[in-house]
């Protein structure tokens, strides 16, 4: 079935540790997101690439950072994670070239850093 | 920027209508979503809107006026499996998708 992986599905981590989210979608979609979403906030864009190789910051991008070596990868490492940046981390992927928007989403990462 | 507004909750009866109310203040619009989303589960695509007017979908229904600002999300017949949060989104006129906070609607028997 066509659609979005993400790994690992729950973590909990060290503050100060590095981790690396997954995702990976076999859709073809040249666009990719990360989100994290919490209590009362919602869904907050973290990076964003419109196609493989660009990447641009969206609206919570510190202590984040993003690539897109191909089409189907865009990992999301936390390089130095504190505990504000716990969270639940939703991919999503869109074939932003019919214009309509629609997100696909993986299932989500959550993470606690203590 | 994009500033998104919708009620934190709703309760509602089963077989019931609810609506739910989205405002929005934006500089760029491409359209306006809804998402559903099950507690512990990914959004779902629910409705798109890019003109004014109402996009019917089975139960649920979409409407939206631009000059306004203004979206409302509508679930007739209400099912107990309809409890969740429902996201109202912008899109923004560069293609990036900006979520209001959610409304957890409530379904009690």
């Amino acid at each position: 079935i066509a659609g979005i992986t993400q790994a690992p599905t729950s973590q909990i981590l060290a503050a100060g540790r590095r981790m690396t989210l997954r995702c990976t979608q076999d859709m073809r979609h040249n666009a990719m997101y990360w989100y994290r979403q919490d209590l009362g906030l919602g869904l907050r864009l973290i990076h964003y690439s419109n196609t493989a190789g660009t990447t641009g910051k969206g609206e919570v991008p510190d202590g984040y950072s993003v690539s897109r070596a191909n089409t189907d990868d865009f990992p999301l490492t936390l390089a130095s994670a504190v505990p504000s940046q716990t969270s639940v981390y939703f991919c999503a992927s869109s074939d932003s070239t019919a214009h309509t928007g629609e997100l696909f989403f993986g299932e989500g990462s959550r993470l606690t850093v203590l | 920027g994009q500033n998104i507004d919708q009620p934190t909750e709703m309760t509602a009866t089963e077989g019931a209508i609810v609506q739910i109310n989205c405002t929005y203040q934006t500089s760029g619009f491409n359209g306006l979503f809804w998402y559903q989303q099950h507690a512990g589960e990914a959004p779902t695509f629910l409705s798109y809107n890019v003109l004014d007017g109402l996009e019917e979908k089975g139960r649920f229904s979409s409407f939206l006026s631009r000059s306004k600002g203004y979206s409302y999300l509508l679930l007739k017949e209400l099912q107990m499996k309809d409890s969740a949060s429902y996201l109202c989104a912008l899109l923004s006129g560069d293609y990036k998708l900006s979520f209001g906070a959610g409304t957890t609607v409530t379904v009690r028997a």
